[in-house]
């Protein structure tokens, strides 16, 4: 597509329910990254994918977070059984490739997770 | 932890006037990258500059690169009130790799007409 895609936009949840949220990155891109940023802050890095690597999970906050790309494309974030704290934007990102210092990184609109 | 600290937090100006917003950083990188965001939604890139530039321009954008002193700044010059929003700065330290970006907290321009 033309632009990293995400859905979706919005997301209202209890809290405990689990959520999935979905990233469709730029056609061609084999990096996909995931971030979080909470109200008033910066990103933090959540996790990222390359090609059929194995993916770095490092910045994951928790067990309840999980992430699969499917066929090198489709990414799912999933949260199971939400807190408050999970309260943020998740963005989603994708890059050509990784690995050369010119890599710009290019990300979606996001998506607002709310927990109540 | 927030590697980048963008200087100032908020910055508020007149169209017309040019904006400077600063960012610090703590280790060496690959590069460096500047975003915009506005209304808290997806972020825009704006340039990337390597660790070997010290300077590049994009329209009215103008960034310049210090690694000895391990800061950026970006100049965003004839501003105009479309130019409101969050900008943040970017590095891809050496020791993480090019994947890991790191994010500092920001800095909020107001433009007014």
């Amino acid at each position: 597509g033309a632009g990293v895609s995400q859905s979706p936009s919005n997301k209202v949840t209890e809290k405990g329910k689990d959520v999935e949220l979905r990233c469709d990155p730029i056609s061609g891109h084999t990096a996909l990254y995931w971030y979080r940023q909470s109200l008033g802050q910066g990103l933090e890095f959540l996790i990222y994918f390359q090609g059929n690597s194995a993916p770095d999970k490092s910045g994951l906050p928790s067990d309840r977070f999980s992430a699969e790309r499917t066929g090198g494309s489709v990414s799912t974030l999933t949260i199971q059984r939400t807190q408050q704290e999970d309260s943020a934007v998740y963005l989603c990102a994708s890059s050509l490739y990784a690995g050369e210092t010119g890599n710009t990184i290019y990300f979606g609109e996001g998506s607002w997770l709310t927990v109540v | 932890s927030q590697q980048g600290e963008e200087d100032p937090q908020a910055l508020s100006i007149q169209e017309g006037e040019n904006a400077t917003m600063n960012c610090s950083y703590k280790t060496s990188i690959n590069n460096l990258q500047w975003y915009r965001q506005n209304s808290g939604r997806g972020l825009v890139h704006l340039i990337l500059i390597r660790s070997n530039e010290r300077e590049k321009h994009s329209g009215r954008l103008r960034v310049t690169l210090d690694t000895s002193k391990k800061s950026s700044s970006l100049l965003i010059t004839a501003s105009r009130a479309a130019d409101t929003a969050s900008y943040f700065c970017a590095t891809a330290p050496l020791n993480t790799g090019f994947q890991k970006l790191v994010f500092g907290t920001g800095t909020r321009l107001l433009v007014s007409p």
